[in-house]
């Protein structure tokens, strides 16, 4: 059973450009967390998604951030316009919820963001 | 507002001692107390958990203590060795895991 996947490992943007950023969740699990970690920092909660829909995006920016996750393929976390401080390691997460209502994430490699 | 402080930032322990790491929370409301491990490059891994209702739990060489009145729980590795060195956090969850800001845990051969 393949794990969380998330490519690219690392991806380098200019600022202005943007970046997308994909995440496979383990198989049978239809649920994905987003987490950002900066430098000698733990991880900040972004947003949570199910299937086609946007459970919790009290963690993401305002402006710029955006993510999805579609009824087929990877949940995508979106970054418009690049700036420097949006340069960071971006963890995806995936669980499932049984039927007490507990579950454990499990995290993917990460996507380390550098913004030039 | 910091909901999980984590201490100490940083710690040496000599192999074969025990390594303790220490978090406190302020909601009330988390229902679950999971601990990670993170080594260099590579994404959090689920360690050990805890819930409220219990005061300690222990895995192999892993243990956590909870103190449910503190508001605090806390991490022993007992007979740590060099593999161990990594980087710790603890969390909190509610709706969404709420994470310290880690401890990074050197053991020396």
């Amino acid at each position: 059973n393949a794990g969380v996947m998330q490519n690219p490992r690392h991806l380098v943007r200019r600022r202005g450009q943007e970046a997308r950023l994909r995440c496979s969740p383990m198989k049978g699990h239809s649920h994905v967390y987003w987490y950002r970690q900066l430098p000698e920092e733990g991880l900040k909660f972004m947003v949570y998604l199910q299937k086609e829909n946007i459970i919790d995006e009290s963690g993401m920016p305002k402006e710029r951030f955006s993510a999805e996750f579609p009824k087929e393929g990877p949940s995508i976390l979106r970054i418009q316009q690049v700036v420097r401080g949006d340069s960071a390691a971006y963890f995806c997460a995936s669980s499932l919820i049984d039927r007490s209502g507990t579950y454990e994430q499990y995290f993917g490699p990460g996507t380390r963001l550098t913004v030039t | 507002q910091q909901q999980v402080k984590q201490s100490p930032q940083s710690l040496i322990v000599q192999k074969g001692g025990i390594s303790i790491i220490n978090c406190a929370y302020e909601n009330t409301a988390f229902d679950y107390f999971p601990w990670y491990q993170q080594f260099p490059g590579k994404g959090p891994a689920l360690l050990i958990a805890i819930r409220p209702d219990v005061s300690e739990k222990k895995e192999g060489r892993f243990t956590i203590s909870f103190n449910k009145s503190a508001k605090q729980f806390s991490l022993h590795i007992m007979d740590s060795q060099p593999g161990d060195s990594a980087t710790y956090f603890c969390a909190a969850r509610d709706d969404k895991i709420i994470f310290g800001k880690g401890t990074r845990l050197h053991i020396l051969p």
